[in-house]
C-alpha cells in the first residue's frame, strides 16, 4: 500500500523559517508534490519533484531524498498569509495522488 | 483561462438518496481526477477520468461513479449515499495524466448527508 506522514500542527513566528517533513512509503514512486490549502479554499500546488534535491520557488522549497523516502517543504520569510494546511502527495503511474493528512501551519505575529 | 468549476457548492442529501456532482475542467485539460476530503483529513482519489475513459481507481465502491464528456467536463454520481458519505468532493484538471503534472482543483461541493 501507500502511506505518507507529516506532522499534524506546526507553529511559527511572522518572519521566521519552518519546515514540513514527509516521509512516504509507496509501491512504484512517481514524484513527491506538495499542496497548500487555506480554510474552505481549494488545494493548490506548490512544487514537485522528482529526482533527489532541492527545488525552490520564490519563499517555497522543497526537497527530496528517494533513497530515505523523506521530503521536506521549506517556507521563508513566513507571512501572516502562509496560515494553511499543507499536504505532501505521492503520484503513482496512473497519475493519481495519495495526500498525507497534511500539517496545519498557524503563523503568530 | 477559466479556472475549474464545481457545482453546486453545497448540497445536503438523505441517505439512501442518490448525488451528481458537476466539474467543469480548465480550458485545455483532458484529465479529470476527483477526490474526497474529510474534514481534518487528506484529499483522498476516487477516480480519474482522461479522455472519456476511467483511468484509474481509488479504493471507492461501486456506487462511486462518474462519466467525463467529449468537453471535457465531468459528473460523479454517488448512489446510495450513506452517512460518511459526508465530506467535501474535489475535483482537479490537468492536461496530461503524468503524475508530475500540476493538478488544478475546483472549490469542491460540500456534501452533507443526514
Amino acid at each position: 500500500g501507500q502511506s505518507l506522514e507529516q506532522p499534524s500542527e506546526v507553529t511559527a513566528v511572522e518572519g521566521a523559517i519552518v519546515q514540513i517533513n514527509c516521509t512516504y512509503q509507496t509501491s512504484g514512486f512517481y514524484g513527491l508534490s506538495w499542496y497548500q490549502q487555506h480554510d474552505g479554499g481549494a488545494p493548490t500546488f506548490l512544487s514537485y519533484n522528482a529526482l533527489d534535491g532541492l527545488e525552490e520557488t520564490g519563499r517555497f522549497s522543497s526537497f527530496l531524498s528517494r533513497s530515505d523516502s523523506y521530503g521536506y517543504l521549506l517556507l521563508q520569510e513566513l507571512q501572516m498569509k502562509d496560515s494553511a494546511s499543507y499536504f505532501c502527495a505521492v503520484g503513482s503511474n496512473t497519475g493519481k495522488l495519495i495526500f498525507g493528512q497534511g500539517t496545519t501551519l498557524q503563523v503568530k505575529p | 483561462e477559466t479556472g475549474v468549476t464545481q457545482s453546486p457548492t453545497h448540497l445536503i442529501k438523505t441517505r439512501g438518496q442518490q448525488v451528481t456532482l458537476r466539474c467543469s475542467s480548465q480550458s485545455g485539460h483532458n484529465t479529470v481526477s476527483w477526490y474526497q476530503q474529510a474534514l481534518g483529513q487528506g484529499p483522498q482519489f476516487i477516480f480519474q477520468y482522461y479522455r472519456e475513459e476511467e483511468n484509474g481507481r481509488g479504493n471507492f465502491p461501486p456506487r462511486f461513479s462518474g462519466l467525463q464528456f467529449p468537453n471535457y467536463s465531468s459528473e460523479l454520481n454517488v448512489n446510495a449515499l450513506e452517512l460518511d458519505d459526508s465530506a467535501l468532493y474535489l475535483c482537479a484538471s490537468s492536461s496530461t495524466t503524468g503524475v508530475g503534472n500540476e493538478q488544478f482543483f475546483g472549490p469542491g461541493t460540500r456534501l452533507t448527508v443526514l
